[in-house]
């Protein structure tokens, strides 16, 4: 069972569209990170969201963090060509095993069509 | 100096071949980290060095063996590896008071993609 369910897996929209990727889980986060990925490169941090309910704006993307902390969104408006890419949430879950590392989830692929 | 430097970018070998992935980062950071990621999947963790010594090994086949030369340097030397090993191979880094933090932060190279033949 993955720790970090993220939907959709893969997305294709115009540009100019707006979209939202989900990030989910059974439990609980102290913080979770956004990294994106573009062809060719490593990932990227874009956020951390750190607080229950906490909403923070990069651009045109908008990140939420749950209330209970289980879960985050990812909002892109007007999506551009150059927002492609896989887009990764990662997390170290609150009360985990000892030795528990960060944990990524299996990533959004987007594209944006011209 | 806020980068994770990867070499080469691009690597072919054969199956018998012997070769070696370097990373190099001046960020002060003492944890660095070696991923392996397949196309549109998200980067698996191979193995973490602590201040210079191997702290996690996900249980990788031997024919992958890390070294931690110095706090600034990371290599990954390859030997007998097996077609199904190509793929994207990051380094990352981060402080080392972390790596079992949800504050964990990481900052990755840009990889360097193996195919094996």
């Amino acid at each position: 069972t993955q720790l970090l369910e993220q939907s959709p897996q893969f997305l294709s929209i115009q540009e100019g569209e707006n979209l939202t990727v989900y990030c989910n889980s059974s439990s609980v986060f102290s913080s979770l990170q956004w990294y994106r990925q573009e062809p060719g490169e490593g990932p990227v941090l874009l956020v951390t969201v750190v607080t229950g309910g906490e909403v923070k704006k990069l651009k045109r993307l908008t990140f939420q963090f749950g209330d209970a902390r289980k879960d985050s969104s990812l909002h892109i408006t007007a999506a551009q060509p150059g927002d492609t890419g896989l887009y990764l949430c990662a997390g170290l879950p609150l009360r985990g095993p000892s030795g528990s590392r960060l944990t990524f989830g299996e990533g959004t692929q987007l594209t944006v069509n011209p | 100096d806020t980068e994770v430097t990867q070499t080469p970018k691009h690597l072919v070998m054969g199956m018998t071949n012997k070769k070696s992935l370097k990373c190099e980062q001046h960020m002060g950071h003492r944890a660095m980290y070696w991923y392996k990621q397949k196309a549109k999947k998200p980067p698996e963790l191979m193995f973490v060095y602590s201040y210079e010594k191997l702290s996690i090994n996900e249980s990788v086949p031997s024919r992958f063996s890390p070294e931690c030369p110095n706090s600034s340097l990371l290599n990954l030397h390859l030997h007998a590896l097996q077609p199904e090993d190509s793929a994207l191979y990051l380094c990352a880094s981060s402080q080392a008071d972390r790596v079992f933090s949800g504050a964990n932060v990481l900052t990755f190279g840009a990889g360097s993609r193996l195919t094996v033949l």
